[in-house]
């Protein structure tokens, strides 16, 4: 079945980066959407950005233009997003999706990968 | 950027009672661009409903989303017990940026 499995939790000082990876199975990785949304702790759900697997384009929510890199590696299945400069506010659970467009943009979620906390704190 | 406002914010029923949750839009929402995703404590989101209305793969058909323009619905019709969560809105019509709603929590009475 399609799955995006992430990596584990991460404790982080503020001004580091971190970086991380969400790997596909399922389906073919390069056909679908990537995209990346956090949720801080006890709040709600906001969008970080998109990757096209197939050509590495990119789209980055404004708010975090210049802090966030998405990357990938299609030799085993896995996007990446990385974000740097990190603050105490940073401190989330990080989210991959998949997009529900095959080859296609549709911009709603489907699967979700099972989250990765990133806590931030000196 | 649109704004989602979900109301109410907690839903309190009981097994078997009908759920009717709102998100409000701030401007017209696209050609019905509309998501909604249910959440459990320590888990990710589902996926619902797309374009408003559409069931995703798996999702019982108690569940149904309606609405267009700046007013949409997600109506549980029976509540089971694994139905009680947080449900979230969200629009795609505008991207970027897309936009989230702030949930609404449907815990049992």
């Amino acid at each position: 079945q399609v799955q995006l499995v992430q990596s584990g939790a991460e404790v982080k000082k503020p001004g580091a980066s971190v970086k991380v990876s969400c790997k596909a199975s399922g389906y073919t990785f390069t056909d679908y959407y990537i995209h990346w949304v956090r949720q801080a702790p006890g709040q709600g759900l906001e969008w970080m950005g998109w990757i096209n697997p197939n050509s590495g384009g990119t789209q980055y929510a404004q708010k975090f233009q210049g802090r966030v890199t998405m990357t990938r590696d299609t030799s085993i299945d896995t996007a990446y997003m990385e974000l740097r400069r990190l603050r105490s506010d940073d401190t989330a659970v990080y989210y991959c999706a998949r997009d529900g467009g095959w080859y296609q943009l549709l911009f709603w979620f489907d699967p979700w990968g099972q989250g990765t906390l990133v806590t931030v704190s000196s | 950027e649109i704004v989602l406002t979900q109301s109410p914010g907690t839903l309190s029923l009981s097994p078997g009672e009908r759920a009717t949750l709102s998100c409000r839009a701030s401007q017209s929402v696209w050609s019905n661009y509309l998501a909604w995703y249910q959440q459990k404590p320590g888990q990710a989101p589902r996926l619902l409903i797309y374009g408003a209305y559409s069931r995703a793969t798996g999702i019982p058909d108690r569940f149904s989303g309606s609405g267009s323009g700046t007013d949409f619905t997600l109506t549980i019709s029976r509540l089971e017990p694994e139905d009680f969560a947080v449900y979230y809105c969200q629009q795609y019509g505008t991207s970027p940026p897309l936009t989230f709603g702030g949930g609404t929590k449907v815990e049992i009475k």
